[in-house]
């Protein structure tokens, strides 16, 4: 049972376009929704994060949309950039999973240049 | 600062054979995980630790043993590899409290069973 499931499996993109990929979520109990950034023989990094007390977050060209009432989150890169080329994760926890994320599926993003 | 250091990095295994993946963590965190990474499911919990002496089990915890004897470090045994093993495994590790993950993962071991 895939309890955060992710869209678009892949993304292919022009430079300078937005990158939109979203994830909806089933367990009520999630307080913390991250997105983690993965490069082909590294592991994920962390690239950005909410809580739900906020409709949004914004660092630099990404931005976190959240929707606590349809249970969906997404991540949009503006200007995507080729450098931006890489598979992206969302994950959700809740305060008594002891800091364990579950995991959307995956979304490989390309940028043409 | 080595962060999380995964050893080895790649491995084949025949079916049967038995490994020990070693996961090693400079930033004093509290708690480690080892998870799975497959086409199309993401990463899944294999098992987690929350303290030196202490482990518990994930999503996907059959077939698969752990240790944490130290603090830094974390090791996930396969007893008998099977093919349905073959992944890329991951280690992380983070701190305790909610108000900053720190989630830092090693840089993967790629294991192919035979």
């Amino acid at each position: 049972q895939q309890q955060v499931k992710q869209s678009p499996q892949s993304l292919i993109v022009q430079k300078g376009g937005i990158s939109i990929i979203n994830c909806a979520y089933e367990n009520t109990a999630f307080d913390y929704f991250p997105w983690y950034q993965q490069f082909p023989g590294k592991g994920p990094a962390l690239l950005i994060a909410i809580r739900p007390d906020v409709s949004e977050k914004k660092e630099g060209r990404f931005t976190i949309s959240f929707n606590k009432s349809a249970k969906q989150f997404s991540l949009h890169i503006m200007d995507s950039q080729p450098g931006d080329s890489a598979t992206y994760f969302c994950a959700a926890s809740t305060e008594t999973s002891g800091s364990r994320l579950t995991f959307g599926e995956g979304t490989q993003l390309t940028v043409n240049p | 600062n080595a962060g999380v250091t995964q050893t080895p990095k790649f491995r084949v295994l025949k079916t049967g054979q038995s490994m020990t993946l070693l996961c090693a963590q400079d930033m004093n965190h509290e708690y480690m995980y080892w998870y799975r990474q497959d086409p199309g499911m993401g990463l899944r919990l294999i098992h987690y630790s929350v303290g030196e002496g202490t482990t518990a089990k994930g999503e996907v915890p059959d077939g698969y043993n752990v240790s944490r004897l130290k603090k830094q470090n974390f090791l996930l045994g396969l007893e008998s590899a099977a093919p349905s093993q073959t992944s890329v495994y991951f280690c992380a590790s983070s701190y305790r409290t909610l108000a900053n993950y720190g989630y830092t993962f090693g840089s993967g071991t790629r294991l192919t069973v035979v």
